[in-house]
């Protein structure tokens, strides 16, 4: 398994601000993504994070919007910026250490936007 | 028509007894199929990883996969109230290389209540 330490685990923020969400591994992994899941739903992914490089978003999801940091095999993050109250989800990170192997997440960052 | 397909539920259930979850799908490059237990104001947790069709055991939880049906189910004996939580059916292709790499596309999921 991977040990995820995700922080803040929950944050009130004004609308027009942006948070930074940061994810710590344990150790170190191939494949980092950052999931959102919206009250009373399922997880959709944002984008994968990947080391060294851009982050590759899925449909829907754009860098301005929600850039993502992978400086090295441990450690990532997301900003969500410019919010708005439809920016209220837990957001998640996601680990696995290469193709093939399991998923293990974090604990979610609750975040209201008011 | 999504990818992904589960049992919205939710399920009440008596304590001990058999609860059967169930996701279709329709992507048949999908090889890699997870549940994950969910508790309230927690993140996801892995149950069961398995891969390819037939059956996974641990513990009380069993992993069942049908891949020509495109069928998965998670069976839970001898339920208890501590296994009340939200049920997520999740999978993967991993075809290197390419858009899906590695990413986990998920059921719905599906709220269960044990009650004594």
């Amino acid at each position: 398994s991977a040990v995820i330490s995700q922080k803040p685990s929950r944050d009130i923020c004004q609308r027009g601000t942006s948070l930074t969400i940061q994810c710590q591994v344990d150790s170190q992994v191939t494949m980092m993504f950052w999931y959102r899941q919206q009250p009373g739903q399922s997880l959709t992914l944002i984008a994968t994070a990947n080391q060294g490089s851009e982050a590759t978003y899925e449909s829907g999801f754009v860098i301005d919007k929600f850039p993502i940091s992978r400086p090295n095999l441990t450690f990532s993050t997301l900003t969500v910026s410019n919010m708005s109250p439809e920016d209220s989800s837990i957001y998640l990170c996601s680990v696995r250490r290469g193709p093939g192997t399991e998923a293990f997440f974090g604990q979610g960052t609750r975040l209201t936007v008011v | 028509q999504k990818e992904v397909e589960q049992d919205p539920g939710p399920l009440s259930v008596p304590e001990g007894a058999i609860v059967s979850l169930n996701c279709t799908y329709s992507n048949s490059a999908f090889q890699y199929f997870m549940w994950y237990r969910q508790y309230s104001r927690k993140g996801p947790e892995l149950l069961m990883y398995t891969y390819s069709s037939g059956n996974k055991e641990d513990g009380r939880f069993t992993a069942q996969v049908d891949k020509s049906s495109k069928y998965i189910s998670l069976f839970i004996r001898d339920s208890q109230p501590s296994d009340s939580a939200t049920y997520l059916c999740a999978m993967s292709a991993e075809n290197a290389g390419g858009t899906s790499y590695g990413k986990l596309t998920f059921g719905q999921g599906t709220i269960l209540t044990v009650h004594p």
